[in-house]
C-alpha cells in the first residue's frame, strides 16, 4: 500500500512556467521527501524537509509542508525541458528498523519547449 | 564516487524460469532496500538490510521472492518460478546509516518481464 498521494497525476506545461505538485499522506511523519525519475532511469533525491519545518527550498525547488492538513507541495519554478521527469513523494515507515520509504504514485511532468 | 549499480538492466524471463537481480552499493553504505515499481505507480518496498542481516523482508510478496547480502555490500534479489505478475522494475538504494535522515541513494533499476 502506499502512504502517498500526489496530485495532479500528470501535469503538461510551457518552458518557463511554475510547475505545482501535491502530496498528501496518511500518518504522521518524520520527514517528506521528494525524489525524480527520469524515464527509464532510478530515482533521484531532490529534497527532504522535516516534520518541524514548515518551507524549504533549493534552487529553483520550493516544498511546503503543513502537517496539519498532512499535506506537502513540490514547486518548480521556471521550467525547463530537462525537467520533464516523474516526480514522488516518500515518508520513511515508521515502526520499522531502517527507514525504508513509502512512496506516492508520482505525478508525470512534461514541460514542452 | 561511483553510485548504486544494478545488473543486469534488463532481464526477459519465461514463465517459471529463475532469476537473479544484482545490487552493487556504495562502498560503505550501511543500509541497503530493494523496491518494486510496476508500470505507472510509484515504488513499493520489498527488503531492507543493515550490513549482512536482513532486518525486515515484510514487502517481499511471495516466499519464491528472497534476497541476501552474504557480506554486507552486494546484495541479490532472486525470484524463483517467475509468474507474469513479477514483471517490473526492480530498484535497489543504499544509505550510509539507517536514520531517518539519511538520503537514499537508488541505483537505476533492472527492468524484469517475464513472458
Amino acid at each position: 500500500s502506499q502512504q502517498g498521494e500526489e496530485d495532479p497525476q500528470a501535469l503538461s506545461i510551457q518552458e518557463g512556467e511554475n510547475a505545482t505538485m501535491n502530496c498528501s499522506y496518511k500518518t504522521s511523519i518524520n520527514n517528506l521527501q521528494w525524489y525524480r525519475q527520469n524515464s527509464g532511469r532510478g530515482l533521484v533525491h531532490l529534497i527532504l524537509i522535516r516534520s518541524n519545518e514548515r518551507e524549504k527550498h533549493s534552487g529553483r525547488l520550493r516544498v511546503t509542508l503543513d502537517t496539519s492538513k498532512k499535506s506537502s507541495s513540490l514547486l518548480i519554478t521556471a521550467s525547463r525541458a530537462a525537467d520533464t521527469a516523474s516526480y514522488f513523494c516518500a515518508t520513511p515507515i515508521r515502526g520499522n528498523a531502517g527507514n525504508m520509504l513509502t512512496f506516492g504514485g508520482g505525478t508525470r511532468l512534461m514541460v514542452k519547449p | 564516487g561511483a553510485g548504486v549499480s544494478q545488473s543486469p538492466r534488463y532481464k526477459v524471463a519465461k514463465r517459471g524460469q529463475d532469476v537473479a537481480l544484482r545490487c552493487d552499493p556504495i562502498s560503505g553504505h550501511v543500509s541497503l532496500f530493494w523496491y518494486q515499481q510496476a508500470l505507472g505507480q510509484g515504488p513499493e518496498f520489498l527488503t531492507y538490510f543493515q550490513n549482512e542481516a536482513q532486518l525486515d523482508k515484510s514487502g517481499l510478496p511471495s516466499d519464491r521472492f528472497f534476497a541476501e547480502r552474504p557480506e554486507g555490500s552486494v546484495s541479490t534479489l532472486k525470484i524463483q518460478r517467475t509468474q507474469q505478475e513479477d514483471s517490473a522494475v526492480y530498484l535497489c538504494a543504499s544509505s550510509v546509516g539507517q536514520g531517518l535522515y539519511n538520503e537514499q541513494f537508488f541505483g537505476p533499476g533492472t527492468r524484469l518481464t517475464v513472458l
